[in-house]
């Protein structure tokens, strides 16, 4: 079965300090995602990737950068964080960037900036 | 621009009644449709999708929904809901957007099975 592990499940983070969130897939997929949940609002694309060592910007991608190193590895990294990057965040893969293509998610890592 | 809206933040309904959780989207072609379920402290977990044929799709758990190109719809239906369907749910579409399908998600409607 499909399994995307984050780490950590929680982080409290203080402004202007560095974080980084981690993403593993056994999946054997290609392409991987971050995601950002807030409440009110549908996840929301960070950064994706189809292929180890190279990264995309998603829709919302100013304050992150991301981090491929590896085809199982997908890391989310937030430089200087701030209050408005507190949320929910999801890791997804899936095994191509079709119409039809299932994500399949990570439990996520709740985020809280102070 | 391409949207996706779930005018039901919230939901509450009684164990064994039926449920519809409504969902309309907004995109020149029909693009392809999804539900995701999260159940707490978990990921979002699928529970079906639609492109074409049949508009009553079947999901698991004894979900269903039902696609309407006139109304721009998908809404998800259950005959008779458990206390174990309390979780938050979202609809989807899968698009075609600069070289790439990239999805679009709802706000999500929290559900809440009551006794």
């Amino acid at each position: 079965e499909a399994a995307v592990t984050q780490s950590p499940r929680s982080k409290v983070a203080v402004t202007g300090g560095k974080v980084t969130l981690s993403c593993h897939q056994t999946n054997n997929h290609d392409y991987m995602y971050w995601y950002r949940q807030d409440t009110g609002h549908g996840l929301r694309l960070i950064h994706y990737s189809y292929v180890a060592d190279s990264t995309e910007k998603g829709d919302i991608p100013d304050g992150y950068k991301a981090s491929r190193p590896s085809q199982e590895n997908f890391s989310l990294i937030l430089e200087l964080a701030s209050l408005s990057q507190t949320a929910v965040y999801f890791c997804a893969s899936s095994g191509w960037a079709s119409s039809a293509e299932t994500l399949y998610f990570g439990s996520g890592t709740r985020l809280t900036v102070l | 621009a391409q949207s996706v809206t779930q005018p039901d933040a919230r939901v509450t309904v009684s164990e064994g009644a039926s449920l519809q959780l409504r969902c309309k989207y907004s995109y020149s072609a029909t693009p392809y449709l999804f539900w995701y379920v999260q159940y707490p402290r978990q990921g979002l977990q699928l529970l079906l999708k639609y492109y074409s044929g049949d508009p009553v799709v079947q999901g698991v758990n004894g979900f269903e929904a039902e696609f309407s190109k006139s109304n721009s719809s998908f809404h998800l239906r259950k005959a008779s809901v458990h206390w174990s369907d309390s979780a938050v749910y979202f609809c989807a579409v899968s698009i075609f957007n600069t070289g790439n399908y990239k999805y679009v998600f709802g706000a999500g409607t929290r559900l809440k099975v009551i006794a």
